[in-house]
């Protein structure tokens, strides 16, 4: 399947502060999914992006599709304790069967 | 967004057995797929369920393991054969639309003994 290299691995930040993770891919992708996971559930939609360039926010939350089409970054602004857990992001390959390939994950603990 | 329930929740089996993972939508779907989780791992695509003909698997995987049904476009099952404790994960079913985001159950966690 598709490699996408998430970065950084793990954060720990002090509650306030804000987070910035992204996704590179070895293919050009036609969409890309950001998701948070918490312990014992399936991985919940945050943000969804279909274009390149486009910039998306949803509350604190801000995503970018890369312009080449082989990246996006997910910020989070202010960040909360709630705001713990894994955040993976996904990417569809242009011209396949509609399937989503995940990123490697970025653990994300905020201090309070 | 598609509502996605998994049955069962959670499981632990004794190797050798198999074990069959249900995934119920609660409208129609077009594509339906199945992921693995490695314990402090990303998702790691099986294959797709196709709604009346075979599922569509990744490199790595094969029907005599992970046979697939898909009988109509709101429910399939994946079954997890001849069980090793390697196979203990997270199996976790998706939906999307053509185009347009995927959404995911809670999972199914798998434990072999």
């Amino acid at each position: 399947g598709q490699q996408l290299n998430q970065s950084p691995q793990s954060m720990f930040i002090q509650e306030g502060e804000d987070v910035s993770m992204n996704c590179t891919s070895s293919s050009i992708f036609n969409t890309w999914l950001w998701y948070k996971q918490d312990p014992g559930e399936g991985p919940v939609l945050l943000i969804a992006l279909y274009k390149a360039g486009e910039l998306t926010s949803n509350g604190r939350l801000t995503a970018q599709f890369g312009i080449t089409r082989k990246d996006s970054f997910l910020n989070i602004s202010a960040s909360i304790p709630s705001d713990v857990g894994i955040y993976f992001c996904a990417g569809r390959v242009s011209g396949t069967g509609n399937q989503f390939y995940f990123g490697t994950g970025t653990s994300l603990t905020v201090i309070p | 967004s598609a509502v996605i329930s998994q049955k069962p929740s959670r499981d632990i089996c004794q190797r050798g057995t198999s074990l069959t993972i249900q995934c119920q939508v609660d409208s129609q779907v077009t594509m339906m797929f199945w992921y693995r989780q490695q314990p402090g791992q990303s998702l790691t695509l099986i294959a797709t369920a196709n709604q009346g003909s075979e599922a569509t698997y990744e490199s790595g995987f094969v029907i005599d393991k992970f046979p697939i049904s898909r009988p109509n476009l709101t429910f399939s099952t994946l079954t997890v054969s001849n069980m090793s404790p390697e196979d203990s994960s997270i199996y976790l079913c998706s939906t999307a639309r053509m185009n347009t985001e995927a959404f995911f159950g809670q999972g199914t966690r798998l434990t072999v003994v």
